[in-house]
C-alpha cells in the first residue's frame, strides 16, 4: 500500500532554533499533504493543507511564518518550525491524500515528536 | 470549538466481549465518517468508514453505526482482542473543504485477558 515516510521520528532542539520535518511519499505522488499537530491526550489538529507547487493553506490560528510548509515536488513535503519555543513541543504528523481511493484514501506518516528545551 | 467529540477518554473491555466506542459531532456538513486506530508515536491507521447517507457499515469484526438525527456514531468491535488495545479516533470529512478531516479527541481502548 501507499506509504508516507516521515523523518525524523524524534527531535530535541534548543529554544530559538529551527527544525525541519520531512514527509516523503513512497511509490505514489502526493498532490495534497495535510499537516497535523497533536498535544498529549488531545485530538489531531489540522495545521495546514499543502498542494504541490502552490502555497499552503493554513488553518485559523496557525502562524504561517512560524510553521513554514514547502511542497515543491509530488513526493516531498516539509514542515519547518522556525524559532522554536517550548510551547511548540508536540507530535507532528503528515498525511497524504490518495486520489481515486475513495473517502478513506488518506495515509499518515509515523509522526515526529518535537521537544524544545 | 470541537466539532467532533469522543466523550470517553478510555474504555476497558474483557477479551471476547464487545467494545463500543462513541463519537458525536455538531456539524452536519460532513459527508463521510472514519475510524482510525493509533499506537503511541505512530500515525493513525484506517479502520472503517461510513457515508453520511448510510446508517451501518460492517467489515469483519468492525461495525460502524451512524445516527444522523442524533449526530452520533459508534464503532463496535466484536469479539475484542488484546491486539485491539490502542487509541481510536473518529474523524469526519467536510463537504467541499478540500477533503479535510476533523478528528475527535480519541478513546483509549484496553482489552484485558
Amino acid at each position: 500500500g501507499a506509504v508516507v515516510s516521515q523523518h525524523p521520528s524524534r527531535v530535541i532542539c534548543k529554544s530559538g532554533t529551527s527544525v525541519k520535518i520531512e514527509c516523503r511519499s513512497l511509490d505514489f505522488q502526493a498532490t495534497t499533504m495535510f499537516w497535523y499537530r497533536q498535544f498529549p491526550k488531545q485530538s489531531l489538529m489540522l495545521m495546514a493543507t499543502s498542494n504541490e507547487g502552490s502555497k499552503a493553506t493554513y488553518e485559523q490560528g496557525v502562524e504561517k511564518d512560524k510553521f513554514l510548509i514547502n511542497h515543491a515536488s509530488l513526493t516531498l513535503s516539509t514542515l519547518t518550525v522556525t524559532s522554536a519555543h517550548p510551547e511548540d513541543s508536540s507530535f507532528y504528523i503528515c498525511s497524504a491524500r490518495l486520489m481515486g481511493q475513495g473517502p478513506h484514501g488518506y495515509t499518515f506518516g509515523s509522526g515526529t515528536r518535537l521537544t524544545v528545551v | 470549538d470541537q466539532q467532533v467529540k469522543q466523550n470517553s477518554p478510555s474504555l476497558s473491555v474483557q477479551e471476547g466481549r464487545i467494545s463500543i466506542l462513541n463519537c458525536d459531532y455538531t456539524n452536519s456538513m460532513f459527508d463521510y465518517f472514519l475510524w482510525y486506530k493509533k499506537y503511541p508515536a505512530e500515525g493513525p491507521t484506517f479502520l472503517i468508514s461510513i457515508s453520511s447517507i448510510k446508517d451501518k457499515n460492517e467489515d469483519g469484526r468492525f461495525t460502524v453505526f451512524l445516527n444522523k438525527s442524533a449526530k452520533h456514531l459508534s464503532l463496535h468491535i466484536v469479539p475484542s482482542q488484546p491486539g485491539d488495545s490502542a487509541v481510536y479516533f473518529c474523524a469526519a470529512r467536510g463537504i467541499g473543504t478540500a477533503s479535510k478531516l476533523t478528528f475527535g479527541t480519541g478513546t483509549r481502548l484496553q482489552v484485558t485477558l
